[in-house]
């Protein structure tokens, strides 16, 4: 049982690039998120999901696209790399929503670095 | 404006002592209130989850009380060890007209040493 994985660990963008942090969960959690952790900060909900086909947006979407194929996988999509984006992000799961008593399984995260 | 405030921002503490770290809050209403650890370069990991009506709630060396009258939160640590330096989160489950949205505090940076 992996949990939740994310791929990769780092990543090093220019400004204007794009990429896709992979997100997996393999225990038929119904809800992922995405967040992002920047220095000294709380973490900040990106984009949310409450099962597969069904996306929304969080606190601080501008710049990013999720989709939701599948109940496993949560991709999260980076269009045009700005340094504003550079950051630690979290993509977690949840059986219940947070209301009710459903701990967040959080990955590991990946370091994106925009220059 | 930070609705939930950590405090300390930093603590070290010597391996064996006890430590108290306080989460105060503003959210209302909630529907409870969480305790994460995060170690270095990993995600965060639940400890507590507490509704509005729990006091106490205890997992291994680590108790976490709620005031909900106060708005405050704090966990306990229980001889210490060093596996316990990282970093622990206060989050205040909200329920707002939309929804549910979780809201994280800042964290508490905790190093132990031997």
């Amino acid at each position: 049982n992996a949990g939740v994985t994310q791929t990769p660990k780092f990543r090093i963008l220019k400004i204007g690039q794009s990429m896709t942090l992979q997100c997996t969960q393999d225990m038929n959690h119904n809800y992922m998120y995405w967040y992002r952790q920047d220095p000294g900060m709380g973490l900040k909900l990106i984009y949310y999901s409450v099962g597969a086909g069904i996306t929304d947006k969080g606190e601080v979407p501008n710049g990013y696209n999720v989709s939701r194929s599948t109940t496993e996988d949560f991709p999260l999509r980076l269009e045009l790399a700005a340094p504003s984006q550079t950051s630690v992000y979290f993509c977690a799961s949840s059986y219940f929503t947070p209301q009710e008593n459903s701990p967040l399984h959080f990955g590991n995260g990946t370091r994106l670095t925009v220059t | 404006k930070n609705q939930v405030e950590q405090s300390p921002q930093s603590l070290i503490i010597l391996e064996g002592k006890n430590c108290t770290l306080q989460c105060n809050y503003t959210v209302s209403p909630f529907s409870n209130l969480r305790w994460y650890k995060q170690d270095t370069g990993r995600g965060p990991v639940s400890l507590t989850i507490m509704t509005f009506s729990e006091n106490t709630k205890s997992n291994g060396r680590y108790t976490a009380t709620l005031d909900a009258d106060t708005k405050q939160s704090s966990l306990h640590i229980t001889a210490s060890q060093l596996s316990d330096s990282a970093s622990y989160i206060c989050v205040v489950s909200a329920l707002r007209q939309a929804g549910t949205a979780l809201i994280f505090g800042k964290g508490t940076t905790l190093s132990v040493s031997s």
